[in-house]
């Protein structure tokens, strides 16, 4: 059973791009989540979703960041016209409903 | 607002000295605390979860104990394999789905 996928591992955009990070959630697992480590801070909680829905967002930025999660496919969160302060390590993680969950490797985003 | 702050930010250690990281939260209603570890360019790798004051886990040299306000990561006596960042989570009762928030982590370093 493999663990939760991301890709890609490493993503170089220049200012002014859009940013597509994907992750394939582990099997049978029905929610997804993306966290965001900037370097030296602890992980922040972005977006919860599952299945063709958005749970919570409370922690997206209002603008440019958006997520989805398709009845098919990978969630994927994209980002839009991306700035020097969007460089970090951006993780999603994967569980079945009401149980502890488990993290992908990360996408390193980093923006020139 | 949910907080979660660990303490000390980095410790190094000898081989075969044993010690005790913090992690003291606020939560609206404590529906579990997680302790993670994170490795260089990884994802958080799941250890322990607590649910009530006085519970204790254990696996190979790391102890997880909690309390009302705080819980520590014992580690006896360790070795330069357990040399990792260390994450501390809450989640609240009342959270949607699994969200989790972080501490800033406490950096381990295990000198042979």
């Amino acid at each position: 059973n493999a663990g939760v996928m991301q890709n890609p591992r490493h993503l170089v955009r220049r200012r002014g791009q859009e940013a597509r990070l994907r992750c394939s959630p582990m099997k049978g697992h029905s929610h997804v989540y993306w966290y965001r480590q900037l370097p030296e801070e602890g992980l922040k909680f972005m977006v919860y979703l599952q299945k063709e829905n958005i749970i919570d967002e409370s922690g997206m930025p209002k603008e440019r960041f958006s997520a989805e999660f398709p009845k098919e496919g990978p969630s994927i969160l994209r980002i839009q016209q991306v700035v020097r302060g969007d460089s970090a390590a951006y993780f999603c993680a994967s569980s079945p409903p009401d149980y502890g969950y488990t993290f992908g490797s990360g996408t390193r985003l980093t923006v020139v | 607002e949910d907080q979660v702050t660990q303490s000390p930010e980095a410790l190094r250690l000898q081989e075969g000295e044993s010690s005790s990281l913090n992690c003291s939260y606020t939560v609206s209603g404590l529906r579990g605390l997680f302790w993670y570890r994170q490795d260089p360019g990884k994802g958080p790798e799941f250890l322990f979860t607590l649910y009530s004051a006085g519970e204790e886990k254990e696996k190979e040299r790391l102890k997880a104990t909690l309390t009302k306000k705080e819980s520590f990561l014992h580690i006896t006596a360790p070795k330069p394999e357990d040399s990792a960042t260390y994450l501390c989570a809450v989640q609240a009762r009342e959270a949607a789905g699994n969200k989790l928030t972080f501490g800033g982590g406490t950096r381990v370093l295990v000198k042979p």
